[in-house]
Order: structure tokens, then C-alpha cells, then sequence
């Protein structure tokens, strides 16, 4: 069974610093995605990554793929309050559409 | 996309009781998920609801406790048996489109036992 571990578990910081979120798996990729969840609402699809070493951006988020698709970063810059969020990837078991999550980090930005 | 509405949104039940959840989905998917999400924790997976058969259950769930209805291509309900506070979580109502790409959910369903 492929497991997903994140790092850090949580996390709190200042608004306006700069922060990175691990995720390893135990086995290759099928196709890697990243999700955010507020609290009271199911997650919500940030980016999806297939391709070793790729890496994609979305505004103040910086996502990279390892070359050997078993791990990935996601790095927030100049984070806000609004990034606030538990912070999962995932993982979909090829050709079943069943999703493994991670582990999760838990992310506070603090005004 | 899709748009997944679920019912109640939260509710709080007295121990050996049982709760059904609704799930409703803007649009026909073949395949509808259930998860649970235990307080500060990830998302397990608990079975895949297909439309005209038996749900297929994970590892460390069963029919018993967690009887799943899908009467049609849209709609489907979770039912949480014989409540324990331990079945304190909050239960998610999942579907995937684009080739399994993205996973889209309900805003969940948060039950506490007492």
C-alpha cells in the first residue's frame, strides 16, 4: 500500500515569510496532485504534476515534481493569511480514479 | 467539474444511533467516493459507490457499519452504524472527472457522538 508522508506536520508562521511543504511517497506517482482544505469545506484541486522534475506556478505557489516522481515540494512565498489551510497531495491509483492522500500539513499564517 | 452538495452538514447523535449522510452531484459520474476524516487528520477512503451494484469497501471498513445506497447516477447515501464516539469525524463525499485527474468533493459532513 503506498503511503504518503508531508512534512511539516504543522506549521505557523508570520505573514509575509516564505515556507516549504514536503511530500514522499512510498512508490512512484501515477499523478500527483495537490489540494488545500478550509476548514468547514472539502479540499479543493491546486495543481495537478505528472511529469518528473516539472515544475509549475500558481501566483505566490511554486510546485516541484522530483525526477524520480516519488516526491514534491510546494513552496509559498510571501504567504498570507488567506493561505491558511490544511495542505494534502495525493495521489489517484492509475486507472481506479481512488485518491491516497498524504498525511497533511497544517498551515497558519498570522496576520 | 462538478458540484457535490451533501446532507446534514453536521449533527450531533447519541451513541447506537445511525446516521445517513446524502450526497448529490450536479452531474452523472459512474464512480462516487466516501471518505473519512478523522479530527486533525488526512482523508481514508472508505468505498467506491458504483451506480446498480454493491459498494466496494476498503481495508478496515464494512458493509455492516457503513451501508452505502446509490439508487442512481447523481445521488448517494452513507449511513454510519451503531455510533461509538469513536465514529467522530468528519465523512466526505468525493467524485472523479478528467480521466481521474481531479478529485472534486462535498463540503462534508462533520458528526460527533456523545
Amino acid at each position: 500500500t503506498q503511503l504518503l508522508e508531508q512534512s511539516p506536520q504543522f506549521l505557523s508562521i508570520q505573514e509575509g515569510e516564505n515556507l516549504t511543504v514536503y511530500c514522499n511517497s512510498s512508490s512512484v506517482f501515477s499523478s500527483l496532485q495537490w489540494y488545500r482544505q478550509e476548514p468547514g469545506e472539502g479540499p479543493v484541486l491546486l495543481v495537478t504534476v505528472v511529469t518528473g522534475g516539472e515544475v509549475k506556478k500558481l501566483k505566490r505557489l511554486t510546485f516541484q515534481f522530483g525526477d524520480a516522481r516519488k516526491d514534491s515540494s510546494l513552496h509559498i512565498t510571501a504567504a498570507q493569511p488567506g493561505d491558511t489551510g490544511l495542505y494534502l497531495c495525493a495521489d489517484a491509483a492509475s486507472g481506479t480514479y481512488k485518491y491516497i492522500f498524504g498525511t497533511g500539513t497544517r498551515l497558519k499564517v498570522l496576520a | 467539474s462538478a458540484v457535490i452538495s451533501q446532507k446534514p452538514s453536521r449533527d450531533i447523535c447519541q451513541r447506537g444511533t445511525s446516521l445517513t449522510i446524502q450526497c448529490q452531484v450536479d452531474s452523472q459520474v459512474t464512480m462516487m467516493f466516501w471518505y473519512r476524516q478523522q479530527p486533525g487528520q488526512s482523508l481514508t477512503l472508505i468505498a467506491t459507490a458504483n451506480q446498480g451494484s454493491e459498494a466496494t469497501y476498503e481495508s478496515g471498513f464494512v458493509i455492516d457499519k457503513f451501508p452505502i445506497s446509490r439508487p442512481n447516477l447523481t445521488f448517494s447515501t452513507l449511513t454510519v452504524s451503531n455510533m461509538s464516539p469513536e465514529d467522530s469525524s468528519i465523512y466526505l463525499c468525493s467524485v472523479a472527472t478528467g480521466g481521474g485527474t481531479e478529485a472534486f468533493f462535498g463540503q462534508g459532513t462533520r458528526l460527533t457522538v456523545v
